[in-house]
């Protein structure tokens, strides 16, 4: 079956860069049309699309957040890595990792969406 | 950037059929795609494509979309259908980027 597990700090300080990992199983990171995107949700509030990076190293970044982040994989370990840098007291959130798929729909455009997620992680940053 | 709006709070009775609807300018353009997140889980996909249910997931879930707005359909309401409902679709970037602000769905 296929599992998503997110690790990494619990805590990070102002300022830090902040490293979060995603253990896949049950697909690999080669498999075409399928990738591994990063997700948060602040609490409370709302969900809100990171990065994704797909089987070709294809890589998209929010825009809004996109000189703060880096995403990677390392296929032989099943691992697809995010970083932030110059974290702040805004970006305390749960950090999901999903695999992403995409298809064609009938006019050819390529539509996305997420269908197997991690249990999540939750990010506190504070001093 | 694109947007997706939804309306904060809907509530139906047990039994009885909802409608949650998500607009948005890319929606005329790319499907959207509907995820349900009960407290303290992960959100789990309910919906993708033109009307495409995960398995596992009940037939009363259905999708649907008309020109700028996307609904997800509830038909015969369970009390376990309570949750937060978001819809998701592309940006104007092309990227899987836009989640609407999601739908806190009661069960009467």
């Amino acid at each position: 079956q296929v599992t998503l597990k997110e690790s990494g700090p619990v805590l990070v300080k102002p300022t830090e860069t902040l490293t979060l990992t995603c253990t896949v199983s049950g697909f690999s990171l080669s498999n075409a049309r399928m990738g591994v995107s990063w997700i948060r949700q602040p609490p409370g509030k709302a969900l809100e699309w990171l990065a994704h990076i797909f089987s070709n190293d294809e890589k998209s970044y929010s825009t809004s957040l996109k000189s703060r982040l880096t995403i990677s994989k390392d296929t032989s370990k099943s691992q697809v890595v995010l970083t932030m840098t110059n974290m702040d007291p805004v970006d305390t959130a749960t950090y999901y990792c999903a695999r992403i798929l995409y298809y064609y729909d009938s006019s050819g455009s390529p539509n996305y969406y997420f269908d197997y997620w991690g249990q999540g992680t939750l990010v506190t940053v504070s001093s | 950037s694109s947007e997706l709006t939804q309306d904060p709070a809907v509530s139906v009775a047990l039994g009885q059929t909802v409608r949650i609807t998500c607009q948005g300018d890319s929606l005329r353009s790319y499907y959207a795609s509907w995820y349900q997140q009960k407290p303290g889980q992960a959100p789990v996909l309910v919906i993708y494509g033109k009307n495409n249910r995960p398995s596992g997931i009940p037939d009363r879930f259905s999708g649907s979309s008309s020109g700028n707005t996307a609904s997800l359909t509830i038909t015969g309401a369970q009390a376990e259908d309570e949750a937060d409902y978001y819809c998701n679709s592309r940006d104007s970037s092309g990227n899987p980027g836009v989640f609407g602000g999601g739908t806190k769905l009661t069960v009467l």
